[in-house]
């Protein structure tokens, strides 16, 4: 089946530092890969997306690139605001098996200090 | 455009009482989908529904859950009777218009707390 592995929390940096949340994926077929956003007291929101391999999302200075060949899509930001302070989630969706069900990852919080 | 809608936010019952929750999706978004967010983890598909029919329930615990969406817009989900196990985040999720199924959209949650 499906399954989505990301790096554990939380994560602590400072203002302006580089930020790397690992992520790996299992699935048959030609997954979607996405990164979603839960800032506190919110709901999940949609951070970026690829629809297919060496495909880069980008959004809010956020980027991932979904790697076929190590089953790797890896969100990183070059300088972290305190604004980005939230939970991460890793997810796919595998519509080649016929299926648009999420499978999110455990998240990983994400905390910038000043 | 107004979001994925949800209330109530939060809950507290105690077990055994049933409890319901409520969403109003996107409008135009014919599909709606249920998952149960657990503390420390990430969400987990509980029912999806295309229009008004749900094609995929087979995470949904049937013995005490249930689900209705009526006219393929509001949705509704039920526990009864509610388990101490129950307490989670309930979140609403849509998808269709322009952006296609491959992005959902989510509502804020409904956060049960079971004593």
């Amino acid at each position: 089946g499906n399954s989505v592995t990301q790096m554990e929390g939380p994560v602590t940096l400072s203002e302006e530092a580089f930020l790397t949340i690992n992520c790996t994926y299992t699935a048959t077929g030609y997954p979607s890969l996405f990164w979603y956003v839960q800032y506190p007291g919110e709901g999940l929101q949609l951070l970026l997306k690829a629809t297919k391999a060496d495909d880069k999302g980008s959004n809010k200075g956020f980027e991932a690139t979904y790697r076929k060949e190590t089953t790797s899509f890896h969100l990183e930001k070059g300088s972290v605001q305190v604004s980005d302070s939230a939970v991460y989630f890793c997810a796919l969706t595998n519509s080649g098996a016929g299926s648009y069900q999420l499978t999110f990852g455990k998240g990983t919080k994400l905390s910038v200090i000043p | 455009e107004a979001g994925v809608v949800q209330s109530p936010r939060y809950k507290i019952i105690e077990k055994k009482q049933p409890v319901a929750f409520w969403c109003n999706p996107i409008s135009g978004h014919n599909t709606l989908y249920w998952y149960r967010q657990n503390l420390g983890q990430g969400p987990e598909l509980l029912i999806r529904y295309e229009n008004e029919e749900a094609v995929d329930d087979s995470q949904l615990p049937k013995d005490r859950f249930s689900a209705e969406r009526l006219k393929g817009v509001d949705s509704t989900l039920k526990i009864q009777p509610a388990e101490l196990g129950d307490s989670a985040v309930y979140l609403c999720a849509s998808s269709g218009g322009l952006a296609g199924r491959y992005e959902q959209y989510f509502g804020p949650g409904t956060r049960l707390t079971v004593t």
